[in-house]
Parts: C-alpha cells; sequence; structure tokens
C-alpha cells in the first residue's frame, strides 16, 4: 500500500505563474520530506526538503510546507519558468535512510 | 555531478535469463541503494547497502539479489528476469544518513520479454 501519495498526475501552469503540487501521506512516522525534480532520461535530483519540526522552508523559487495534523505537504513554485517542465516525485522517510515516493507530478510550463 | 555510472544503460533480455546491473561510483560514499520507477508507483526501494558486504531488503525485493564487495560497486542480480520486472532502475548514493545528500545515477532500462 502507497504511504506517499501524489493524486494529480499532471499540472499544466502558464509560465510565471505560480505551481502547486500537493502530496499526502499515511505514516505518521514519517518525519522527513523530500522533493525530487526528473527529467526524461536521467535520474531524479533532489529540490527541496522539510524536517517534521517545520512547517515551511523556502529556497528561492521553490517553497514546501508542511501541514502535519492533515499529513499533507506542497510545494510552491514562483514564478514558474519552462525549465520547470518536469516529473517533480514526493518523497518521505521515517528517521531512517530509506525513501518512500510518491508516484510523481509532471509538470508543463506553457509560454 | 555525482559520479555514478549505471550499466548498461539499455538492456532487452528473455524471460527466465539472469541479469546484473552494475553500479559504480567514484565518491567513495558509504551508503548506495537500488529503485526501480513504474508508471503510478514513482520510485520503489528494491535493496540498499549500509557498507561493504552489509546490504538489507527494501520494499520490494522479491527476485532480487545483491552484492557489494567494494566500495564502489554495487551490484543488482535478476536470477530469473520475469516481465513483471520490466523497469528503469536507479541506483543512488549518500555519503551519510542525510537524505538530502542522496544522488542518483542516471537509469537502467531493462525490458524482459
Amino acid at each position: 500500500d502507497q504511504q506517499v501519495k501524489q493524486n494529480s498526475p499532471s499540472l499544466s501552469v502558464q509560465e510565471g505563474r505560480i505551481s502547486i503540487l500537493n502530496c499526502d501521506y499515511t505514516n505518521s512516522m514519517f518525519d522527513y520530506f523530500l522533493w525530487y525534480k526528473k527529467y526524461p532520461a536521467e535520474g531524479p535530483t533532489f529540490l527541496i526538503s522539510i524536517s517534521s519540526i517545520k512547517d515551511k522552508n523556502e529556497d528561492g523559487r521553490f517553497t514546501v510546507f508542511l501541514n502535519k495534523s492533515a499529513k499533507h505537504l506542497s510545494l510552491h513554485i514562483v514564478p514558474s519558468q519552462p525549465g520547470d517542465s518536469a516529473v517533480y516525485f514526493c518523497a518521505a522517510s521515517a528517521n531512517d535512510y530509506k525513501l518512500s515516493f510518491g508516484a510523481g507530478t509532471t509538470v508543463t510550463v506553457r509560454a | 555531478d555525482a559520479g555514478i555510472t549505471q550499466s548498461p544503460r539499455h538492456k532487452v533480455t528473455e524471460t527466465g535469463t539472469p541479469v546484473t546491473l552494475r553500479c559504480h561510483q567514484t565518491e567513495n560514499h558509504r551508503y548506495m541503494y537500488w529503485y526501480r520507477q513504474d508508471p503510478g508507483h514513482g520510485l520503489r526501494l528494491i535493496h540498499y547497502s549500509y557498507g561493504v558486504k552489509d546490504t538489507d531488503k527494501g520494499e520490494v525485493s522479491d527476485g532480487y539479489s545483491v552484492s557489494r564487495s567494494k566500495t564502489e560497486d554495487f551490484l543488482l542480480t535478476l536470477e530469473s528476469a520475469t516481465s513483471s520486472q520490466t523497469s528503469v532502475y536507479f541506483c543512488a548514493i549518500s555519503e551519510s544518513r542525510q537524505l538530502n545528500t542522496i544522488y542518483f545515477g542516471e537509469g537502467s532500462w531493462l525490458t524482459v520479454v
């Protein structure tokens, strides 16, 4: 049973606007969350992370929000750029070095 | 880019044949992982290693074995390939248990016919 879920397989957004990607999890033991970005024919690359002791982490155009009570996190990309077109994976860990991934959301940024 | 090389990058094999995928790193990192990526599932951990000759199972380890005789090499073996093992396989490495330091290779596309 998948413990990390990304319920939107795809997202289309206009260049310059905000992209919001959502992720839900079921395991209450998860205490560290990450977002990865993946281009076709390449491996995933780390984007941003957040610990369960925080509710927000920001890095440039990327902000991750964590709502522990709802077991929900989201990634905001502002402003969206054409190079942001990729698959985004949400991942979580329960105090170990193993990651559980969501199925991914494909983001397309339109010019 | 982290020094991770996966080989082969693409392979087509027949059901029932053994297949070995190799992950080679030049970073001298302690931890190495094998994941598979399938549509609708994201990436799932097959096996991981926390040192030479120290390995453990991930969530989808059935039908796979691994070996790590040297720090730099982590081998994934499909003893008798099945069509359900058609997938993209990613190796990853990390220096520590800090999860934001995990780096992935470029992937190996395996098709079992």
